[in-house]
C-alpha cells in the first residue's frame, strides 16, 4: 500500500512565522503535490513536482514556497505566515491516481 | 486552461434515491484523465475511478456508473439506491496537472 505521511495532522502557528509543512512518500514517486483545502473552494493546487528539485507553480502559489531535495520527500514552505493561510493542506504523490495524506490542519494566528 | 466546475454545492435525498453528481471541464488537451474522489466525513480522500480521454463506455461498479460525454465536456456519477454511507464530499478531478472542482457535498438521509 502506497503511504503518504504528513508530519502534522494540526499545527498552530504565528502571524509573521516561517512555517514548514513536511510530506513524505514511501512508493519512490516522481510526482509530488501540494493543496489547500477550503470550504467551497475544494482542493486548489499550490506547487506541485515532477522531479527532484524540480518545481512548478499551481493555481495559488503566492505566500508559498516548495522544496523538493530528495524524491520522496516534498515540502511545502509559508515564508511569512498570515491569516488568510489558515487552512487544509492536503500533499499527495503519484498522479493517475493520486494518494493523498491524511492532511495537516494548520492554523495561523 | 484546465478547469474542473461542479456546479451542485450540495445535495440532499433519502435512502435509496438515485442521485447524480455533475463535473464539467474544460481543457486544450487532446488526451487527459478524468478522475472521481469521495471525502466521507474522516477527511480522507478516496480514488472511485479514472476514466481515460479516448475512452467514452460508461463504467458501472456496483451502485455506482458514470456516464463520460466528450461531445458535453461532461463526466458526471450516478448514485444508484443511495445509502446513509454515501454522505460524503465528491470531488471530479482532471489530469494532467491534476485540477479539482470545488466538490459535492451529498447527503443521504434515512
Amino acid at each position: 500500500d502506497v503511504k503518504v505521511t504528513q508530519s502534522s495532522r494540526y499545527l498552530v502557528k504565528r502571524t509573521g512565522e516561517k512555517v514548514f509543512l513536511e510530506c513524505v512518500q514511501d512508493m519512490d514517486h516522481e510526482n509530488m503535490f501540494w493543496y489547500r483545502q477550503d470550504p467551497g473552494l475544494g482542493l486548489r493546487l499550490i506547487y506541485f513536482s515532477y522531479d527532484v528539485k524540480m518545481k512548478e507553480k499551481g493555481d495559488i502559489p503566492e505566500g508559498y514556497s516548495v522544496s523538493r531535495e530528495k524524491k520522496e520527500r516534498f515540502s511545502l514552505i509559508l515564508e511569512s505566515a498570515s491569516t488568510n493561510q489558515t487552512s487544509m493542506y492536503l500533499c499527495a504523490s503519484n498522479k493517475q491516481p493520486q494518494h493523498f495524506g491524511d492532511g495537516t490542519r494548520l492554523s495561523i494566528l | 486552461a484546465q478547469k474542473v466546475t461542479q456546479a451542485q454545492t450540495e445535495i440532499s435525498v433519502v435512502e435509496k434515491e438515485d442521485v447524480t453528481l455533475d463535473c464539467v471541464y474544460e481543457t486544450r488537451d487532446t488526451t487527459y484523465y478524468l478522475f472521481w474522489y469521495k471525502q466521507p466525513p474522516s477527511g480522507e480522500l478516496v480514488f472511485l475511478i479514472r476514466r481515460n480521454s479516448f475512452d467514452e463506455q460508461n463504467e458501472i461498479s456496483g451502485r455506482y456508473s458514470w456516464n463520460f460525454q466528450k461531445s458535453t465536456s461532461s463526466f458526471n456519477f450516478t448514485i444508484t439506491a443511495s445509502q446513509v454511507v454515501d454522505s460524503a464530499v465528491y470531488f471530479c478531478a482532471l489530469s494532467h496537472d491534476m485540477r479539482f472542482g470545488a466538490g459535492t457535498r451529498l447527503t443521504v438521509k434515512p
